[in-house]
């Protein structure tokens, strides 16, 4: 596609449920990115992808957080055990490779009641 | 650790030139970024500029770059209704975008 795409664009779980969210990049861009934005802040890096592999998840915030990207194009994040802490917008971004521009999709706002 | 931080709020009157402020931390830096972001909605790369320039203008948008002090900062010309948003400094170190908590323009007639 043109763009950077998540689904869904919003999203209301309860606490404890599970989710994912799903991000498809902009076609050929080798790396993939997300990252978390609470309320009146800046996004905060979760986890990058080069191709297939997690290069960096680092910004993970605990094990309830995993993602997944297996054929190396659409990228699933998956949050286990929901809490209302979890709350925020999730941001995906893709570039052609780790050093150039980002572009971010439109995010999925996640809210967890 | 990489630290940016940005004023919080801005206003402007229609037609008057913006100017946004950032301070970075991480001198290993390669470029520094420029996003807007309106409600609701993901970013929008407006502008970037490479760490050894000191400036880069492109259409309304000029970018100054000091690199000794760690100052970067975004001037609007002629501010429009349309450039209301929260705007966000970003610098990179390899992969990695480490963002302000951003800038929110508000313009008013």
């Amino acid at each position: 596609g043109a763009g950077v795409s998540q689904t869904p664009s919003n999203k209301v779980t309860e606490k404890g449920k599970y989710v994912e969210l799903r991000c498809d990049p902009i076609s050929g861009h080798t790396a993939l990115y997300w990252y978390r934005q609470s309320l009146g802040q800046g996004p905060e890096f979760l986890i990058y992808f080069q191709g297939t592999g997690a290069a960096d998840d680092s910004g993970l915030p605990n094990d309830r957080f995993f993602a997944v990207r297996p054929e190396g194009s659409v990228s699933t994040l998956k949050i286990q055990r929901t809490e209302r802490g979890d709350s925020a917008m999730y941001l995906c971004a893709s570039s052609q490779q780790a050093n150039t521009e980002a572009f971010f999709g439109q995010g999925t706002r996640l809210t967890v009641v | 650790g990489e630290d940016v931080e940005q004023s919080l709020f801005l206003s402007v009157r229609e037609g008057d030139s913006s100017v946004i402020n950032c301070t970075y931390t991480d001198s290993s830096s390669t470029y520094l970024y420029w996003y807007k972001q309106e409600p609701g909605a993901g970013l929008q790369l407006l502008t970037y500029i490479f760490s050894n320039m000191d400036m880069k203008q492109d259409q309304r948008l000029t970018v100054l770059l000091n690199k000794k002090d760690k100052h970067l900062s975004l001037r609007i010309a002629d501010t429009q209704t349309g450039d209301s948003a929260i705007y966000f400094c970003a610098e990179r170190s390899d992969y990695k975008l480490s963002f302000g908590a951003g800038t929110t323009v508000t313009v008013r007639a």
